[in-house]
């Protein structure tokens, strides 16, 4: 399976960014979803796990959830400060192909 | 904490050769997948296999046929071999250890800096 992701949203400051990760084939709820924050010239760090769990560290302006109707995973982020300013991949796991990133998400903040 | 280490540059035809170091826990607990993930310049990320406790490895079916992984429990490290390396790999090769705690789940929680290999006569 693959997993889709707009190529880049953006906002202003304070606003609220809501990026979409749709499975091509298989249910989004059959595996967990987890989400990457990457900035530039930085490894990848976790900022959603298990479709909807934060690690401590993560401010709770970050928030994810998976539509079934939609078969997609979604990250939001509210609150938008330029230090959000990074790519965001979404991340799945299956038993035959193992694992699949989706194509990354360039967030701006205007 | 994980490191890679190993060859900035490599010549094509020759074999990529990346080593990542773990430190702060040991390689050999459960629950835990060692893989190898790259990332092409200005391109998204790759995930390039994994192994676990040196029982079983799986790859990317894309480089199934050029990859290995490996463990070395006594250094407490992990490596990557990519055979027969063309311009097409030359990426930041990033280690990093996946969780695997709760049923349906693989998050990598840990990864290294990552090191850039460039494939160049």
């Amino acid at each position: 399976f693959m997993l889709t992701q707009p190529h880049s949203v953006s906002a202003s400051p304070g606003k609220t960014v809501t990026i979409s990760c749709t499975r091509s084939s298989g249910s989004i709820a059959s595996n967990y979803v987890q989400w990457y924050q990457q900035r530039p010239g930085s490894a990848p760090t976790i900022v959603i796990y298990e479709d909807t769990q934060r690690p401590t560290e993560i401010p709770d302006r970050f928030a994810g959830s998976i539509d079934r109707s939609s078969n997609s995973a979604s990250l939001t982020i509210s609150g938008l400060k330029t230090e959000d300013e990074a790519d965001y991949y979404c991340q799945s796991y299956d038993s035959t192909i193992h694992v699949v990133f989706g194509g990354g998400t360039k967030v701006t903040v205007l | 904490h994980l490191q890679e280490s190993g060859p900035g540059l490599v010549k094509p035809s020759e074999t990529l050769s990346l080593t990542c170091t773990v430190s702060g826990g040991s390689i050999s607990s459960g629950n835990f997948y060692w893989n190898w993930i790259r990332q092409h310049p200005g391109k998204g990320l790759e995930w390039i296999g994994y192994v676990y406790y040196s029982v079983s490895s799986f790859y990317n079916p894309s480089l199934e046929s050029r990859v290995a992984i490996s463990v070395d429990t006594s250094k407490n490290q992990f490596s990557l071999k990519l055979r027969s390396v063309s311009a097409a790999d030359t990426a930041v090769y990033y280690c990093a250890r996946a969780e695997t705690l709760t049923p349906g789940s693989f998050k990598f929680d840990h990864w290294g800096r990552g090191t850039l290999v460039t494939v160049s006569s």
